[in-house]
């Protein structure tokens, strides 16, 4: 059970380039987040999916855009590349169990990507 | 922004001592939630707290809630050298399965052999 897997794990664009995050989780759960962390700040979400077939914008979105390609991954892409998207990129998972139970976030080890 | 705000923004402490860190924040919430992230790692849930509830413990953790003053603490007693991370609180909104964590800024806390 490997839990939320990311890659890469470091990655170098130069600006205007494209890339794409890859987030793939193993506990069956329906929601799946994309957070960024910049130094000595918390997580700020970009964007979510709250089940399969479904996304929403988060607090940061511009600049991204997400898929939820099936209940296990949901990918990030960065289309054009700028050196504010300098930043370490998390992706989490969760499961909903009802208004009473909700539950907390699993997160992946991270990809740091840096913009020149 | 709804974001917590943690207070102290760092923390340095000796080893077997207790620290304390706080969050405040800003709108009402369903449930607040304290993590965990070690240098370079991803963040590792440590506990939940609901809104009715005031205190909660685990193991070394004690986690408070005062929704009048909309803040919270974590007191990690009798620290140790493995206890040095940053802290975050997180603060849940909605009340769906779309619901959302907001962090805040966090708690670095040495704890020194």
């Amino acid at each position: 059970n490997a839990g939320v897997t990311q890659t890469p794990k470091f990655q170098v664009l130069k600006t205007g380039q494209s890339m794409t995050l890859q987030c793939a989780q193993d506990m069956n759960h329906n929601s799946m987040y994309w957070y960024r962390q910049d130094p000595g700040m918390g997580l700020r979400l970009i964007y979510y999916s709250a089940s399969e077939g479904t996304t929403d914008k988060g607090e940061v979105p511009n600049g991204y855009n997400v898929s939820r390609l099936n209940k296990r991954e949901f990918s990030l892409r960065l289309e054009s590349a700028a050196p504010s998207q300098t930043s370490v990129y998390f992706c989490a998972s969760s499961e909903w169990l009802g208004p009473e139970y909700q539950e907390t976030q699993y997160f992946g080890p991270g990809t740091r990507l840096l913009v020149l | 922004s709804q974001q917590g705000e943690e207070d102290p923004q760092a923390l340095s402490i000796q080893e077997g001592e207790n620290a304390t860190m706080n969050c405040s924040y800003k709108t009402s919430i369903n449930n607040l939630q304290w993590y965990r992230q070690n240098s370079g790692r991803g963040l590792v849930h440590l506990i939940l707290i609901r809104s009715n509830e005031r205190e909660k413990h685990s193991g070394r953790l004690r986690v408070t809630l005062d929704t009048s003053k909309k803040s919270s603490s974590l007191l990690i007693t009798a620290s140790r050298a493995a206890d040095t991370a940053s802290y975050f609180c997180a603060t849940v909104l909605g009340m769906d399965s779309s619901y959302k964590l907001i962090f805040g800024s966090g708690t670095r806390l040495l704890v020194r052999p």
